[in-house]
């Protein structure tokens, strides 16, 4: 399977300022990540499919001004979190497709927003 | 609307005993996905069926997808301990086109 590592693991931040993740594909160029939200105990959901070289397509519901995302190269994908409230703390992950439908996950970012 | 319906939503057992956990659709998927995750982690690949009636085993799970694709199951024999995680299934509802709807999920709870 592809190895995909996020960074940070885990943030703090206070309420309104701004939050990025980054999520690398460390042995696949990926023309194709995804983005999901998981709160506890509930599954993933997805945010967004980041699209290198173009603008990512956002789930129905998902702000795209608030959760900007930018795919700037083959094993780079950046989630950045503006203006965060304390609602906007959750679980995010990020993943890539390595041939046919199957998806990598990454480790995962915990963001808590005080 | 849930396109994957998960069950149960959790299962507490004890350490030898046998499970089985369900993904059931209306819908029909090209092919569909079981992954493990535990806290605080990403979830973990552990098969992918493609074909109607499929069954494919990983030492004590067992996998087998829906003669009609529309469902799936994972049976877990002998659980231990380390079995313990939230298990999901996600379904791709066309072949080639990687956006994946994942169910519910089943958080599992083995004791030793």
């Amino acid at each position: 399977g592809a190895v995909v590592s996020q960074h940070p693991s885990w943030v703090i931040c206070k309420s309104g300022t701004s939050v990025k993740i980054e999520c690398r594909s460390l042995d696949f160029q990926a023309t194709t990540m995804f983005w999901y939200r998981q709160f506890p105990k509930q599954s993933l959901m997805l945010m967004a499919t980041s699209n290198e070289g173009s603008k990512a397509t956002y789930e129905q519901g998902v702000e795209k001004d608030k959760f900007l995302i930018n795919h700037a190269s083959l094993t780079l994908s950046t989630l950045t979190v503006t203006s965060a409230h304390p609602e906007d703390s959750s679980f995010y992950i990020c993943s890539l497709e390595r041939g046919g439908d199957t998806q990598y996950f990454g480790p995962g970012t915990r963001l808590t927003v005080l | 609307t849930q396109l994957l319906e998960q069950s149960p939503q959790f299962l507490s057992i004890q350490e030898g005993e046998n499970l089985t956990v369900y993904c059931n659709s209306s819908s029909v998927f090209s092919s569909l996905q079981w992954y493990r995750q535990e806290p605080g982690e990403g979830p973990v690949l552990l098969v992918t069926v493609v074909t109607g009636g499929e069954v494919k085993k990983l030492k004590r799970l067992t996998f087998q997808f829906g003669d009609a694709r529309k469902d799936s199951s994972l049976h877990i024999t002998a659980a231990q301990p380390g079995d313990t995680g939230l298990y999901l299934c996600a379904g791709a509802k066309v072949r080639g086109y990687s956006t994946l709807t994942f169910g519910k999920g089943t958080m599992l709870l083995v004791s030793p």
